[in-house]
């Protein structure tokens, strides 16, 4: 069974800072997910990667397979970046994902 | 093409009384995942199932819960005789096959509010 441990749980930072939020899991995998989750809103997926980085817009995602550790990296913070952030899983043999608890991020103007 | 749909978004229902909610998969995507995030919890996988077959119920409830996906139709997660422990959100999300299980969608949602 995956483990998934999520860092920070909760990280509050000014407008234009960078962010870092950092996802560790137990057993090898085949894919990763970084998701967001707006209060009382559904949950939209940013990346799904099984090695090395992806970029979109402001958001980097990184994975280190060997070490089995991600980062979401966010540029230039905005507020309305303010979610959650939600690491995923899928592999220890399990047929669904397993999430970490999440990070909760607020982006103060 | 149209993503992930679930309804209804928000349903709200008496403790003893059924619930019934809805997921149709991305178009070509014929395997189903049902999640369910209690408040202040993190998400939890259910149930599995791709068309007329449930492939892994492992985190469903022995009781109550149950799910299908017909040959026609969306997929239906049905909680019989409500209680407040099972307002929580619930999400699907789906794939192409098992094979890229991997790569899920998720759809919007339905909050289930007990009273």
């Amino acid at each position: 069974k995956n483990e998934v441990e999520q860092s920070p749980q909760n990280l509050t930072a000014q407008e234009g800072e960078f962010i870092t939020i950092n996802c560790s899991y137990s057993v090898g995998i085949s894919a990763l997910h970084w998701l967001q989750q707006h209060p009382g809103g559904g949950i939209v997926s940013l990346f799904m990667l099984s090695s090395g980085k992806k970029k979109h817009g402001r958001l980097i995602a990184t994975i280190n397979i060997q070490e089995k550790h991600s980062s979401l990296h966010i540029t230039a913070s905005h507020p309305r970046d303010s979610a959650v952030y939600i690491c995923a899983v899928k592999g220890g043999g399990a047929d669904g994902l397993t999430f970490g608890k999440g990070t909760h991020l607020i982006i103060q103007p | 093409n149209a993503g992930v749909m679930q309804n209804p978004r928000h349903l709200v229902r008496r403790r003893g009384q059924e619930a019934r909610l809805r997921c149709s998969p991305m178009k070509g995507h014929s395997h189903v995942y049902w999640y369910r995030q209690l408040p202040e919890e993190g998400l939890k996988f259910m149930v599995y199932l791709q068309k007329e077959n449930i492939i892994d119920e492992s985190g469903m409830p022995k009781e109550r819960f149950s799910a299908e996906f017909p040959k026609e139709g969306p997929s239906i997660l049905r909680i019989q005789q409500v209680v407040r422990g099972d307002s929580a959100a619930y999400f699907c999300a789906s794939s192409p096959d098992r094979i890229y299980s991997h790569e899920q969608y998720f759809g919007p949602g339905t909050r289930l509010t007990v009273t």
